[in-house]
């Protein structure tokens, strides 16, 4: 069973740059894991971000991005917001099994 | 607009079952999957499973595999998720959403608005 491993929190300033990675416990995220990210507030749904490692939805504030990097995958929030105080959740999908698997969470605070 | 509305909130004993639907509209029901996912109280989200367009063709978390059960009703646009044998520690809020899936992209967009099931005695 794939483990899919996030920072458990991470603290930024209002205006900052802060990167979040997600990885796999069978190495190397790609492409193919088609990372999906996305953003949780107490008591709400979660709220789709970043799709395919980095493609936006249509209300996907500017700010927020996805990559790969250094072998995991990555969101990247710019220009921090107080509002973008949340727990974030990747999604990554394991082909072979046609199964999801997400990570364990990042709980960010703007401070 | 999309729209995936929930039922309402369940209460069970433990070795029950639950069946939990989710109505979608606003959107072309059989060209995208449906997944499950859940969130114990406190906890992180938990993916459960997910039905293909046809509803063919299902795919479950390996730990949930022998309890839950994915189905959908073309007809009335609304996709069920069945959970047996029910145990304290699946009382949790249980969300269904939808995935935009073709050769090169994987989109999860959509949610429901959450349904709270309380496994107690």
């Amino acid at each position: 069973q794939t483990v899919v491993t996030q920072e458990p929190s991470l603290t930024v300033s209002p205006g900052g740059t802060v990167t979040l990675t997600c990885a796999s416990s069978t190495g190397t995220v790609t492409s193919g894991y088609s990372p999906n990210w996305f953003q949780q507030k107490p008591g709400q749904a979660p709220r789709a971000l970043i799709y395919s490692t980095n493609h936006k939805h249509s209300w996907t504030p500017a700010r927020f991005s996805g990559s790969l990097l250094g072998g995991k995958a990555a969101l990247t929030l710019s220009s921090v917001q107080p509002e973008d105080e949340a727990e974030y959740y990747c999604l990554l999908y394991c082909g072979a099994v046609q199964h999801w698997v997400f990570g364990g969470g990042t709980k960010l605070t703007v401070l | 607009q999309v729209q995936l509305v929930q039922s309402g909130a369940e209460v069970r004993e433990p070795g029950a079952s639950v069946k939990v639907s989710c109505k979608a509209s606003g959107f072309s029901f059989t060209s995208f999957f449906m997944h499950w996912v859940r969130q114990a109280p406190g906890q992180g989200l938990e993916w459960m499973g997910r039905i293909g367009p046809s509803g063919e063709d299902t795919a479950y978390a390996q730990k949930l595999l022998d309890r839950v059960t994915i189905t959908r009703d073309i007809s009335t646009s609304t996709v069920y998720m069945e959970l047996g044998s029910l145990r304290s520690e699946d009382t949790a809020v249980y969300y269904c959403g939808r995935e935009w899936a073709d050769s090169s992209i994987r989109s999860f967009d959509d949610w429901g608005q959450g349904t709270l099931v309380t496994v107690s005695s």
